[in-house]
């Protein structure tokens, strides 16, 4: 089946230091996958995605990495901000499925001055 | 370009009653899906809907059921309110059914079932 398994939260990091939130996955075939982030009181936001194997997406400092090896989605920053604070979303869309998506559970940043 | 907008954004509603939701997606989308999500069991997809068709339904009961317009808007119901429904309803649009599509969320419609 096709299920995602995030690293638990919350995470509470200074400003400036470094943000890794683990994602993996299980799928059928060969999934796109996605990392998305929630403010409060807001739905999804698209943050970036990844549809093969190797592929990095990035966007506004975070990247992840598509490890077909690992079956991983690890995102990362190298100097998160106070405005970073969210709850990060990892995700896949299987393939010729449409677009249903899988989420793992989110996981709450909080970053402090 | 306006994004996807959802009506209400916030509702209370009785148990046993039922609620329908509303979703206009972003302008030439034609793909419109639905999402639940509650504290407990995060994200869960109900169902997908492209061209005026369900294409995929999530694991749901039957109280739960949606339908979509010429216009590709959407709309939702939940018929015999249960308090295990109080969520948060989001919806999403996508230009197509392509594999790897993005999917743009609105911020959703709040339900309380008291």
């Amino acid at each position: 089946g096709n299920s995602v398994t995030q690293m638990e939260g919350p995470v509470t990091l200074s400003e400036e230091a470094f943000l890794t939130i683990n994602c993996t996955y299980t799928a059928t075939g060969y999934p796109s996958l996605f990392w998305y982030v929630q403010y409060p009181g807001e739905g999804l936001q698209l943050l970036l995605k990844a549809t093969k194997a190797d592929d990095k997406g990035s966007n506004k400092g975070f990247e992840a990495t598509y490890r077909k090896e690992t079956t991983s989605f690890h995102l990362e920053k190298g100097s998160v901000q106070v405005s970073d604070s969210a709850v990060y979303f990892c995700a896949l869309s299987p393939r010729n499925t449409g677009n249903q998506f899988y989420f793992g559970t989110g996981t709450s940043l909080t970053v402090i001055p | 370009k306006a994004g996807v907008t959802q009506t209400p954004r916030y509702l209370i509603k009785t148990r046993g009653q039922q609620v329908t939701l509303s979703c206009s997606p972003i302008s030439g989308h034609r793909s419109v899906s639905w999402y639940q999500q509650t504290p407990g069991q995060g994200l869960q997809f109900l169902f997908e809907y492209f061209s005026e068709t369900q294409r995929n339904k999530g694991n749901f009961p039957g109280r739960f059921s949606g339908r979509q317009f010429s216009n590709s808007r959407s709309e939702m119901n939940v018929s015999t309110l249960e308090l295990g429904d109080s969520a948060l309803y989001l919806c999403a649009s996508s230009l197509d059914v392509s594999s790897g599509n993005t999917i743009y969320f609105g911020e959703g419609s709040w339900l309380t079932v008291v």
